[in-house]
């Protein structure tokens, strides 16, 4: 139990295009959802929080009309890195959790890649 | 929020030798978990530790916590190949249901 999958698993853009990346909970309901991101040999750095049906809550430094965070459902929530740059480049990590619970369950991360 | 800081940042070490990590911090934590992440992949979680409790045990895993010292150390014992990954601490702190994470450890385990 406790899976959580993204969509898609890699992605090449071109600069200047929008891609969105998908976070599923498989087999519970996640009223929490977490975006982070993470740059070569660095570790992870937490970007924003979505609850389920409110806006997100972004870190300070992370520009929320750059980085759209849309969680429509208990079990999807959508990133969206908007006119990509070469600099956004990374790595990008969801975790979903429930309402009291102590843990996270990541999914396996999406690597962008924007030429 | 805090980051946790680990130590080393690159460790290796013969098959069969134990690997020590260390976590510290800066704050109060709710409670304390380690990760491990292969290059390139997701993360996997190893164990959770919460604030009143000082060590605990999983399999080869011995995750220690001193809250008075605000740090935390994972131990791998009888290490093998297939640990060599990245390991990071993952502090949460207050009410809040996220967690930060440390600056991770580079674990190599040469067969």
């Amino acid at each position: 139990g406790a899976v959580v999958s993204q969509h898609p698993s890699w992605v090449i853009c071109k600069s200047g295009t929008s891609v969105k990346i998908e976070c599923r909970s498989l087999d519970f309901q996640a009223t929490t959802m977490f975006w982070y991101r993470q740059f070569p040999k660095q570790s992870l750095m937490l970007m924003a929080t979505s609850n389920e049906g409110s806006k997100a809550t972004y870190e300070q430094g992370v520009e929320k009309d750059k980085f759209l965070i849309n969680h429509a459902s208990l079990t999807l929530s959508t990133l969206t890195v908007t006119s990509a740059h070469p600099e956004d480049s990374s790595f990008y990590i969801c975790s979903a959790g429930t309402s009291g619970n102590n843990e996270q369950f990541f999914g396996p991360g999406t690597r962008l890649t924007v030429l | 929020s805090q980051q946790g800081e680990e130590d080393p940042q690159a460790l290796s070490i013969q098959e069969g030798e134990n690997a020590t990590m260390n976590c510290s911090y800066k704050t109060s934590i709710n409670n304390l978990q380690w990760y491990r992440q292969n290059s390139g992949r997701g993360l996997v979680h190893l164990i959770l530790i919460r604030s009143n409790e000082r060590e605990k045990h999983s399999g080869r895993l011995r995750v220690t916590l001193d809250t008075s010292k605000k740090s935390s150390s994972l131990l791998i014992t009888a290490s093998r190949a297939a640990d060599t990954a990245s390991y990071f601490c993952a502090l949460r702190s207050g009410g809040y249901q996220k967690v930060t994470f440390g600056t991770g450890t580079k674990l190599q385990v040469i067969p």
